[in-house]
């Protein structure tokens, strides 16, 4: 079983609609939750970060970590055809540990 | 700054050769990784260096990988020989440590590599 698991869809909504990613681990340790965004034929770039659990804010994302459920989601609200994007989560104990374990990803095209 | 900087972008080449990738860090990053990205196996962490030095290379496939890191600036990821199931997207990052909070990595844009 994978340390990190990650529905790799595709996934595909009209534009305007609300768009919920999640992650699902094993690993208790882990402390900071991140989810990265990767367009087509582009590395992967930091779309927000929480540590520990909670919920976080950012426009029209929102990332929230349930760390009793060991789950986490990323919540796009009035998706927009410009989300199309290929979301990676990833996750690491602390921030002194430098390896960062990430899900397989999951593919989002907006229709407009 | 001019992000990442990794080298060839595409690379096309046969069975057996030698493969050279080539990672130019963010300035003033202290650490650097090579990460390979594949469809079945996802974003897979290969090696990590610390100001220069390898830290953790227990992701590295097998003894025909190597990676060298000769200056604070430029990386190499070689493989030699190289097979078809290296064809992936290998991507090299780099991030600055502080305290306390998370470190974010910065991706390069990927050398994507076939093996034919």
């Amino acid at each position: 079983q994978k340390e990190v698991e990650q529905d790799p869809g595709p996934l595909s909504v009209p534009e305007g609609a609300i768009v919920s990613l999640n992650c699902t681990y094993s690993n208790s340790a882990f402390q900071y939750f991140m989810w990265y965004r990767q367009y087509s034929r582009k590395g992967p770039e930091l779309l927000m970060y929480t540590y520990s659990s909670g919920n976080k804010e950012d426009g029209r994302f929102t990332a929230q970590v349930d760390k009793s459920s060991k789950y986490i989601s990323l919540f796009i609200r009035d998706s927009q055809p410009s989300d199309s994007a290929t979301y990676l989560c990833a996750m690491t104990p602390s921030g002194s540990a430098r390896q960062l374990t990430f899900g397989s990803g999951t593919q989002l095209t907006v229709l407009p | 700054d001019a992000g990442v900087i990794q080298s060839p972008r595409h690379e096309v080449t046969e069975m057996g050769q030698e493969v050279t990738l080539r990672c130019k860090p963010i300035s003033g990053h202290d650490y650097l990784f090579w990460y390979r990205q594949t469809m079945m196996r996802g974003l897979e962490l290969l090696i990590y260096f610390n100001n220069n030095v390898p830290i953790d290379d227990s992701g590295m496939p097998e003894d025909r990988f190597s990676a060298k890191m000769p200056n604070a600036s430029f990386s190499t990821l070689k493989i030699q020989p190289s097979e078809p199931r290296d064809s992936a997207v290998y991507f090299c990052a780099s991030s600055l440590w502080a305290i306390p909070s998370y470190n974010e990595q910065f991706f390069g844009p990927g050398t994507r590599l076939t093996v034919l």
